[in-house]
């Protein structure tokens, strides 16, 4: 079955600085990613996802890349602000299945 | 705004004691998730359904836990007899096929002591 897995576990910036977390995932047939956030106390919710058949999705001040090659994709958050923190969960899919299959989390903290 | 629903939203109880924690899914989704997060697992899926069919509860400890949909509006969770190592967070998520994305219930805080 798909393996992800996602680094860090923990990561501390300051406000207005960039943050990236990294995933890899087993199973060269998964063809979507999506990523969900967690507040403290909340529950998970999708803030972006992307699918295999483009390299790179932007929202604003996120974006998502994905390398089929080397089965990585990345989050990345610019001009961070104190409401960017929380948990931060990767997933992969299997073709057909949209069975995800999560990373452990990033539980990213940004410091005013 | 549809969202998931979750009961109960906290339960405290005893070791020993029958737990079950309900869903109702967003109508019109086919697939109903249940995860459970601790500090140190993340989010661990137990079981899901699609069109009301479990499809795989390899998650699940079979001897005590169990996963049932009734009917398209209820999913159920039971835990026979509980256990303080069941403490966790559940959460039930439902999805359309179509689109991949889940919604998460605000979830089941159960504190087994």
């Amino acid at each position: 079955g798909e393996n992800v897995e996602q680094h860090p576990s923990t990561l501390s910036v300051q406000e207005g600085d960039s943050a990236v977390i990294k995933c890899t995932y087993s199973d060269s047939a998964s063809n979507y990613f999506p990523w969900y956030k967690q507040e403290l106390g909340k529950r998970p919710q999708l803030i972006i996802d992307i699918r295999s058949n483009v390299g790179e999705k932007k929202d604003q001040r996120i974006a998502v890349t994905l390398n089929k090659t080397a089965k990585h994709f990345s989050l990345h958050i610019t001009e961070t602000q104190p409401e960017d923190s929380a948990v931060y969960f990767c997933a992969a899919s299997l073709r057909g299945s949209y069975i995800p299959t999560f990373g452990r989390g990033t539980s990213l903290i940004v410091h005013p | 705004d549809a969202r998931v629903t979750q009961t109960p939203r906290h339960k405290v109880t005893e070791m020993g004691q029958e737990v079950t924690m309900r869903c109702q899914p967003i109508l019109g989704h086919n697939t109903v998730f249940w995860y459970r997060q601790t500090m140190m697992q993340g989010l661990e899926l137990l079981a899901y359904f699609r069109n009301r069919a479990p499809l795989d509860d390899s998650g699940m400890p079979k001897d005590r836990f169990s996963a049932e949909m009734p009917d398209a509006t209820l999913a159920t969770l039971k835990i026979q007899p509980s256990e303080p190592r069941d403490s966790a967070v559940y959460f039930c998520a439902s999805a359309n096929r179509g689109t991949g994305e889940l919604f998460f219930g605000e979830g089941s805080r159960l504190t087994v002591l």
